[in-house]
């Protein structure tokens, strides 16, 4: 069974950027949409994007912000979220989709941010 | 604001079945198949138990089951068991905008 893990700063200032990491242990990380996902009690669930096979989609809101990547030699994709606000505080998940508009199937444990200086 | 509406709350006793509703509009859930639900227990990550509005994944119960119709697609959870006690959200494919589209999640108690 595939599974996800997230890694990255808890705290991040505001203005600055956010950077977290998805290792992924399976070695078919380039066969997927691999997902960002986040939640907050003010927002819900939020889809930020997704990395396929060298190509991106970004929720309009956020993506003048958001730059998503993918590096094979460590089975990571990853996500930076640039000039962040407390409203930008949540738990991220990564999460897979085994295709265009398909349902996430494996999701990471997710992993808590907050924007505070 | 979630762009998919679901009840807060449903309960229900031990062995009764409940259902949760989603409704959208036909840029989501009226107008594609993509409709999918997921299982949240507080501090965990969201699991999928129904994708494709009717499919379970390998090893969910076939407790769960997924409908649609119209703009509305409904989560049947038969033979309540205390296990179920969770939080519950629909996502939906949206042909406008994010994509991507999810309910705020409903909690489900057993009495």
């Amino acid at each position: 069974q595939v599974q996800l893990q997230e890694s990255g700063p808890g705290l991040v200032e505001p203005s600055e950027t956010l950077s977290l990491n998805c290792t992924v242990s399976s070695d078919s990380i380039l066969y997927y949409y691999w997902n960002w996902i986040r939640q907050s009690p003010g927002r819900g669930l939020e889809w930020i994007g997704y990395f396929y096979s060298g190509s991106t989609n970004y929720n309009p809101f956020l993506k003048s912000r958001v730059t998503m990547s993918l590096d094979t030699s460590k089975n990571q994709f990853s996500l930076r979220l640039t000039s962040v606000s407390a409203a930008d505080t949540a738990v991220y998940y990564c999460a897979r989709a085994p295709g265009w508009r398909d349902a996430f199937d494996i999701w990471g444990q997710g992993t808590v941010v907050t924007v505070s200086s | 604001q979630s762009a998919l509406t679901q009840p807060a709350s449903v309960s229900g006793s031990p062995g009764q079945s409940i259902t949760i509703s989603c409704t959208g509009t036909s840029t989501d859930v009226g107008g594609y198949n993509y409709v999918s639900w997921y299982q949240q227990y507080p501090g965990k990550a969201p699991k999928l138990i129904i994708y494709h509005v009717t499919d379970r994944p390998s090893g969910i119960s076939n407790r769960f089951s997924g409908s649609k119709s119209g703009n509305t697609a409904s989560l049947t959870i038969s033979g309540l068991q205390a296990e179920d006690e969770a939080d519950y959200y629909c996502s939906s494919y949206t042909s406008i905008s994010t994509l991507y589209t999810f309910g705020a999640g409903t909690k489900v108690t057993v009495l």
